[in-house]
């Protein structure tokens, strides 16, 4: 089975970098990914790491090392519009997906 | 409007009566995935389809849940006897499956959200 971990909250200043770290434990998976959720409405894919390193979109980074079972999703230059909760999902070998807990990201003025 | 879309978006039902659930993907996705999301919590993997074939189950998911996706088309999900622990937003997602990167790219609705009083 999978089983990941998240901070539960994060907060960050408008216009800085955040880092969101995710723990994992898992018998195997395809890779890991990210996505964001605002209140009230649905997760929206942000990134995914195949392979160890970081990934590299825009104002968002994700990063995976399988050896640490460890990834993290990078937010630069924050934005008010960043607040959310962010998960990060494994696909296992049995092609079903396992979220994390989420992290609430809050960004003040 | 070619994203995914479910229906009803709220549904408030008495315990015991069983209630069904729509989801219709992007045209072009094989994949079709429901979660269970509640407050505060990530979504809870309930089951997948490619095409129309049933190929995930939650071991979680109790045999009052029940889902189809006749011609690998739209989907429903059926609860039988709601009880009051199954209140919850249930969403559905779709994807491609063609080998890539993008098999990892799941394509939520909007959810809905079922009341059982």
């Amino acid at each position: 089975g999978q089983s990941l971990e998240q901070p539960s909250e994060v907060t960050a200043v408008e216009g800085a970098i955040v880092q969101i770290n995710c723990t994992y434990q898992t018998s195997g998976f395809y890779g890991l990914s990210w996505y964001q959720q605002h209140d009230g409405g649905a997760p929206t894919f942000l990134s995914y790491n195949a392979l160890d390193g970081l990934e590299e979109t825009g104002r968002f980074s994700s990063f995976l090392s399988r050896s640490d079972s460890y990834g993290y999703l990078l937010l630069q230059e924050l934005q008010m519009k960043d607040s959310a909760s962010y998960f990060c999902a494994v696909m296992g070998y049995g092609q079903n997906f396992v979220f994390g807990p989420g992290t609430r990201l809050s960004v003040l003025p | 409007d070619t994203g995914v879309s479910q229906n009803p978006r709220h549904k408030i039902t008495k315990r015991g009566q069983n209630v069904t659930f729509r989801c219709d993907p992007i045209s072009e996705h094989n994949r079709l995935y429901w979660y269970r999301q509640t407050l505060g919590q990530g979504p809870e993997f309930l089951t997948y389809f490619q095409n129309e074939a049933q190929l995930e189950k939650s071991r979680l998911l109790s045999d009052r849940f029940s889902a189809e996706r006749p011609k690998g088309s739209f989907s429903t999900l059926e609860i039988q006897r709601t009880e009051q622990g199954d209140s919850a937003m249930y969403l559905c997602a779709s994807s491609l499956r063609a080998g890539g990167r993008e098999d990892n790219e799941q394509f939520f609705g909007p959810g809905t959200r079922l009341t059982v009083l």
